[in-house]
């Protein structure tokens, strides 16, 4: 099953706009995590956020963290061509072993055109 | 490069085969886990270890698929008489719980198997 669903399915923005990425998400969480992947590459961890958090930085990177609407959002600033790839969110579902698994969105998959 | 690695990078074979792909993870990770993905959808858990342990397995999961993780190292995900829906990209992911930083996974380049 998918907890988290990300919005817009699909972005398409000039080099140098911000880009905006939307996961909403089901059951209470500890963290959320945005990971990226590009064409033909494995993912990358960019940034977690805790649930007591409500904001997080990492260099253009900026996320926000609504526990009471259960949505997230990823901002890029001053996009580049090189952030051209798919984005998902993930958060953590607890499971029967008292452990949590990570469960993935559907994606955002952003185009930067030069 | 991560510093997780997966073998093989690529699998074809024919339906009713066995297949076995193996996954070996950030040496000091203790948790260690496999996804699967297909186009357009994002990564699909497994199954995860912690050490040796193995702690979930998805709902998803049939009984034609295992796997293991001995001594809490390496880990291999078998699929016996493989499926043509068994076709998709497998995906290792290892961390270190607590650790600092939290609960990062890194994950390897992922094996693509397709079922002919």
């Amino acid at each position: 099953s998918q907890q988290g669903e990300e919005d817009p399915q699909a972005l398409s923005i000039q080099e140098g706009e911000n880009a905006t990425m939307n996961c909403s998400y089901k059951t209470s969480i500890n963290n959320l995590q945005w990971y990226r992947q590009n064409s033909g590459r494995g993912l990358v961890h960019l940034i977690l956020i805790r649930s007591n958090e409500r904001e997080k930085h990492s260099g253009r990177l900026r996320v926000t963290l609504d526990t009471s609407k259960k949505s997230s959002s990823l901002l890029i600033t001053a996009s580049r061509a090189a952030d051209t790839a798919s984005y998902f969110c993930a958060t953590d579902e607890k499971v029967a072993s008292g452990t949590y698994k990570y469960i993935f969105g559907t994606g955002t998959r952003l185009k930067v055109l030069a | 490069d991560t510093g997780v690695s997966q073998n093989p990078r690529h699998k074809i074979t024919k339906r009713g085969q066995n297949v076995t792909f193996r996954c070996d993870p950030i040496s000091e990770h203790n948790r260690l886990y496999w996804y699967r993905q297909t186009l357009g959808q994002g990564p699909e858990f497994l199954t995860y270890f912690q050490n040796e342990a193995q702690l979930e397995k998805s709902r998803l999961l049939s009984d034609r698929f295992s796997a293991e993780r001995p001594k809490g190292s390496f880990s291999t995900l078998e699929i016996q008489r493989t499926e043509q829906g068994d076709s998709a990209m497998y995906l290792c992911a290892s961390s270190y719980i607590p650790g600092t930083g939290g609960y990062e996974q890194y994950f390897g380049p992922g094996t693509r198997l397709t079922v002919t």
